[in-house]
């Protein structure tokens, strides 16, 4: 079954770096474009970045462009997001998803990043 | 890249129906006939209800159906189960490898 695993959440001082990961298993992953939504903690959902299958297409959110990078590894079945110059406003639960068609029909569970000194 | 705009709550008697506006333009929801529905239980993660517009995925109840109008799409509940209560969200592809979500509906059962 399809499953995917968030990790690398946690705390961090404003304006430092923190990388989030998640570990793919169940499908092709190497087949599939992949993105990254966010969920501040009682608000709403806010799509932050796609990779395509080869890793040659991204694209981000105008709030994150810039600062945050989306990568993958298709021989680990990794996706990776990197998040640089973070922001209070950047505290979030996020969540790697796998789309269907152009909907996400797999999400993960979630790794909450707090940005705060 | 505005949020779709969607109304904070809707509401509904068991059986009943209810429809759950949302609104983008011609740039995301009235572009494209990609628009996606989403259900979300506190603390769990977004499930994918509606894809495509109107296509539901396997396993999900056929009484939820999605339709769209130019630049608003919608998402109707029919026959409203105690366990439908959620948030909502919709999303629709903007073009470029871009998504945008709506701000969410809480959906209460009376």
């Amino acid at each position: 079954q399809v499953q995917l695993v968030e990790s690398g959440g946690g705390v961090v001082q404003p304006g430092r770096s923190l990388t989030v990961s998640c570990a793919a298993s169940g499908f092709t992953f190497s087949t599939f474009g992949m993105q990254w939504v966010r969920q501040v903690p009682g608000k709403g959902l806010q799509w932050v970045a796609f990779i395509s299958y080869d890793g040659r297409d991204k694209n981000y959110a105008d709030s994150v462009k810039g600062r945050f990078t989306i990568s993958r590894d298709n021989s680990k079945n990794t996706l990776k997001l990197q998040m640089n110059s973070l922001r209070a406003e950047d505290t979030a639960v996020y969540y790697c998803a796998k789309p269907y068609s152009y909907g996400l029909d797999y999400w993960g569970q979630g790794t909450l990043v707090t940005v705060s000194s | 890249q505005s949020a779709l705009t969607q109304p904070p709550s809707a509401s509904g008697s068991p059986g009943q129906s209810v429809t759950i506006s949302c609104t983008g333009t011609s740039s995301d929801v009235g572009g494209y006939n990609y628009v996606s529905w989403y259900q979300q239980h506190p603390g769990k993660a977004p499930q994918l209800m509606i894809y495509e517009v109107t296509q539901r995925p396997s396993g999900v109840p056929d009484r939820f159906s999605g339709s769209k109008s130019g630049n608003t799409a919608s998402l109707t509940v029919s026959g409203l189960q105690a366990e439908d209560e959620a948030d909502y969200y919709c999303s629709s592809y903007a073009g470029s490898y871009l998504w945008v979500f709506g701000g969410g509906t809480k959906l209460t059962v009376l």
